[in-house]
């Protein structure tokens, strides 16, 4: 069964960092792109970025919003993503996604989400 | 960025009757190899998105028949044959043809 366990979400101050996790299993990871996307409270989803295989040079492309803030990793020996978040904003208050996001073929798999709340 | 447009924002629907939502792109959303990459994802209350189709017209594995996909190039439309009661919530198209990636706001379905 495939299983993507998003986690490391928490309260943290403005200004503050946070490192959230992805955990796979029950899919060949290595050869998946990853993707995060955050949805607000009671808002609509918002694509914040993406890192490739390492077939792919482990490419990574970011949405402006974030771009420069957020950075994109994954360890294909954990099976593991992450999304590292600095400087936040009260703006990225959000249930934080990972999912592979397919767009062409069958196998696209969500993460339960993680609350990402910040806030002083 | 690819703006998605969806319509209507809310739809109240009678059981067993047919559903239908529009998603309206400011894009051609045909990429370079001639393929169309438009999904379309239902999100239940306290849960995360479920993609139901791909490239407008392709059901995922274990999605009912009574959802369809249909449209080309900027206009797409998913129609629900007759509504059941789990497939109330919230359904998003969004666009796979250019990065970034991009969703319609969402459409909201209940049951009158």
């Amino acid at each position: 069964e495939v299983q993507l366990t998003d986690s490391g979400g928490g309260l943290v101050q403005p200004g503050g960092s946070l490192k959230l996790s992805c955990a796979a299993s029950g899919f060949t990871f290595s050869d998946s792109a990853m993707n995060w996307v955050r949805q607000a409270s009671g808002k609509g989803l918002e694509w914040i970025g993406r890192i490739r295989t390492k077939a792919n040079g482990y490419a990574t492309a970011y949405a402006e919003s974030v771009k420069g803030r957020f950075t994109i990793s994954r360890d294909d020996s954990k099976n593991t993503a992450y999304l590292e978040m600095n400087s936040l904003k009260t703006d990225d208050t959000a249930v934080y996604y990972c999912t592979t996001l397919v767009v062409s073929a069958p196998g696209d798999h969500w993460g339960q989400g993680t609350l990402v709340t910040v806030s002083s | 960025d690819v703006v998605l447009t969806q319509s209507p924002l809310s739809l109240p629907v009678t059981l067993g009757q047919p559903a239908s939502i529009s998603c309206r792109s400011s894009q051609s959303l045909v990429f370079s190899d001639g393929k169309t990459y438009l999904n379309w994802y239902h999100q239940r209350p306290g849960q995360s998105p479920r993609r139901l189709i791909y490239k407008v017209s392709n059901r995922d594995s274990g999605v009912p028949d009574r959802f369809s996909g249909s449209g080309s190039g900027t206009d797409f439309t998913l129609k629900i044959n007759r509504v059941e009661a789990e497939d109330v919530g919230v359904y998003y198209c969004m666009q796979g043809a250019q990065w970034p990636r991009t969703f319609g706001q969402g459409t909201k379905v209940e049951i009158k």
